[in-house]
């Protein structure tokens, strides 16, 4: 099965960086992936890792290492609208390739 | 992008009836569709994963009498919730893998279930 832990809430100011973590146990998947969710709304594609290292998409980062089961989102000048959760999820591998997702975190972003 | 729709967005029953949830595929083919449940301020639990024309898995603890569902054709999944309670209040989402398009994973919006 799969595991994914992330601190349950985070919060930072305008401006700042912040950095979600996720730690996990699996039995294998294809890679990382981070989603954004809103109150209310379905979660968004934010990044994906299929290999180590660090993955950059305009103010989002995503990091993953395998060795370290260990993967996290950056956050780069934050913004009001960035207060939102944020999910961790694997893609298992075989089977029908189910997307798991972490325990989320809740982010606050305040003025 | 690949669009998911969900219809009921919003839906208030009274307890004991049965409420059915529908998540399309606009514009691409899903041989595969996923449906989840989250409470407030929790994960995303995956229920069960909705193969076109073939039973649906699903998770353990998840009753298959009670959520019932049907993947009919490869744009269309249905999720019926039978003799719904106030427990089963919760936002339901699917998500849709494309077929063709190296299985990328696209969600509904969601539909919000509230049970009297």
């Amino acid at each position: 099965g799969q595991s994914l832990e992330q601190p349950s809430e985070v919060t930072a100011v305008e401006g700042a960086i912040v950095q979600i973590n996720c730690t996990y146990q699996t039995s294998g998947f294809y890679g990382l992936s981070w989603y954004q969710q809103h109150d209310g709304g379905a979660p968004t594609f934010l990044s994906y890792n299929a290999l180590d290292g660090l993955e950059e998409t305009g103010r989002f980062s995503s990091f993953l290492s395998r060795s370290d089961s260990y993967g996290y989102l950056l956050l780069q000048e934050l913004q009001m609208k960035d207060s939102a959760s944020y999910f961790c999820a694997v893609r298992e591998i075989g089977g029908f390739q189910k997307l798991v997702f972490g325990t989320g975190t809740r982010l606050l972003v305040s003025p | 992008g690949a669009v998911v729709s969900q219809h009921p967005s919003r839906v208030i029953c009274k307890s004991g009836t049965s409420v059915k949830i529908e998540c399309r595929s606009l514009d691409f083919q899903a041989t595969t569709m996923f449906w989840y449940r989250q409470f407030p301020k929790q994960s995303l639990m995956l229920m069960a994963t909705s193969n076109e024309g073939s039973k649906a898995t699903y998770e353990q603890g998840v009753e298959k009498d009670k959520f019932l569902i049907n993947h009919a054709s490869l744009t269309l999944s249905t999720l019926t919730v039978t003799s719904a309670h106030p427990e089963d209040s919760s936002f339901y989402i699917c998500s849709a893998r494309d077929r063709l398009e190296g299985g990328e994973l696209f969600f509904g919006e969601g539909s919000r279930l509230t049970v009297l």
